[in-house]
């Protein structure tokens, strides 16, 4: 596609359920990234996938976040169990490999936990 | 860790005038690459410019330039002719160029207000 894109755009759901966030990258782009942005703040960094290397990790903030990308293009944001402190929107960015290569940011999944 | 500082949570600009946004940053590395993103209310996160830092001289988009102060750590972005659309959040960010260093570390952001 000619941008990166998410679904669904906003998600309400209760306290305790899962949601699983869909990011389809820029055709062409092995690296995707995924970022939360909770209200007033900046991105915070969760993970980083490139072509078929093992993902970095690093910055998802409990075992009940996790992510996959299949056929290194389209990939999932789980978040299990979900809390209020969840809420947040959820960023997906894909780039090229080159180094310093600038990520191309999708509009966001708005994500409200009741 | 990277840190991204801007100090400035709100402007306002009359229109067709200049402003200038703030950001501080700070590092150990030498070689690094600094970003200036746009976001407006539909969260779409739009680059404004970059800067490879080993470049001296300050990068340029049309009426959007950068100051950029390697040995200040400093990396200011000028909109000039300010216009109705640029009203935003502008966040600064920042990207190591070690290799397998892979993420974006962001300020928290400006709000810009353009006055008509």
């Amino acid at each position: 596609g000619a941008g990166v894109s998410q679904s669904p755009s906003n998600k309400v759901t209760e306290k305790g359920k899962d949601v699983e966030l869909r990011c389809d990258p820029i055709s062409g782009h092995t690296a995707l990234y995924w970022y939360r942005q909770s209200l007033g703040q900046g991105l915070e960094f969760l993970i980083y996938f490139q072509g078929n290397s093992a993902p970095d990790k690093s910055g998802l903030p409990s075992d009940r976040f996790s992510a996959e990308r299949t056929g290194g293009s389209v990939s999932t944001l789980t978040i299990q169990r979900t809390q209020q402190e969840d809420s947040a929107v959820y960023l997906c960015a894909s780039s090229s490999t080159r180094a310093g290569e600038t990520q191309y940011f999708g509009p966001g999944t708005r994500l409200l936990v009741l | 860790a990277q840190t991204v500082t801007q100090s400035q949570p709100e402007m306002s600009v009359q229109e067709a005038e200049t402003v200038t946004l703030s950001c501080t940053y700070d590092t150990s590395e030498s070689d690094y690459y600094l970003f200036w993103y746009k976001q407006p209310p539909s969260r779409q996160m739009i680059l404004v410019i970059r800067q490879e830092a080993y470049k001296q001289q300050n990068a340029t988009e049309n009426r959007f330039s950068v100051n950029f102060q390697k040995a200040a750590k400093s990396f200011s972005l000028k909109i000039s002719d300010s216009q109705l659309g640029d009203a935003a959040m502008y966040f600064c960010a920042y990207r190591s160029a070690f290799p397998g260093a892979n993420n974006l570390f962001f300020g928290t952001g400006t709000r810009l207000t353009v006055i008509p």
